[in-house]
């Protein structure tokens, strides 16, 4: 079963405007780490944001924040200001239990900002 | 803080030969380090976990004596891809996590390395 869940299609954003990306998971663990990526065209993983699942506020980090509905098991991210230099794929990703640091990804949401 | 190397970034290599992937934690210990292969427009898919000092954890479907992973020390694992064939041809990328993992980003992540078998 897959485990996140990232079904949006590309999206065009106007610069300044601000764009949330989707992201729905899937586990029984109390215990769990939601993380985002911004992967450019240039390959390398950028580390965005994390909520833990016991976190009592929703995560922000800059422009980033996440929207966390623990309920709903939604973890979606939030870029407000969006810059030309947001254009890239962005993965959600999930972490489960304590001491495992293996990450399950989702498929990506591919992000263009345009001037 | 917290930087991952490979080596190299791209390669092109001949059907039927090896080719080797380092990747190394430059400035903290990574006890663990993990090897993702990513085919064009599509999302990260986990390889394999190896931990400094012993065998690696493959994950279900990836041929372990196709891949074949070293983490002979605390900075430094390496990916083997033996017999490489065009099918073999992705994007991988390290990470790892260790004595460093300050905060909560718990894996660092490598540029890649494209692979392309021809």
């Amino acid at each position: 079963a897959q485990k996140i869940t990232q079904t949006q299609p590309g999206m065009f954003v106007q610069e300044k405007e601000a764009v949330t990306l989707d992201c729905t998971y899937d586990t029984s663990d109390p215990s769990y780490g939601l993380f985002w990526y911004k992967q450019p065209s240039s390959g390398e993983m950028i580390f965005l944001i994390y909520q833990g699942s016991y976190d009592q506020q929703n995560a922000t980090e800059g422009r980033y924040s996440l929207n966390f509905q623990k309920a709903r098991k939604s973890a979606n991210l939030v870029i407000s200001a969006s810059q030309l230099g947001d254009s890239a794929m962005y993965f959600c990703a999930m972490r489960e239990g304590h001491g495992n640091n293996r990450l399950a990804f989702g498929k990506g949401n591919q992000v263009v900002v345009i001037p | 803080g917290a930087v991952v190397s490979q080596h190299p970034s791209w390669v092109i290599c001949k059907s039927g030969t090896s080719v080797k992937i380092e990747c190394r934690s430059l400035d903290f210990q990574a006890t663990t380090m993990f090897w993702y292969r990513q085919f064009p427009k599509q999302s990260l898919m986990l390889m394999a976990t190896s931990n400094e000092g012993s065998k690696a954890t493959y994950e279900q479907g990836v041929e372990k004596d196709k891949f074949l992973i070293n983490h002979a020390s605390l900075t430094l694992s390496t990916l083997t891809v033996t017999s490489a064939h065009p099918e073999d041809s992705s994007f991988y990328i390290c990470s790892a996590s260790g004595t460093l993992t300050i905060g909560v980003a718990e894996q660092y992540f490598g540029p890649g390395t494209r692979l392309t078998v021809t």
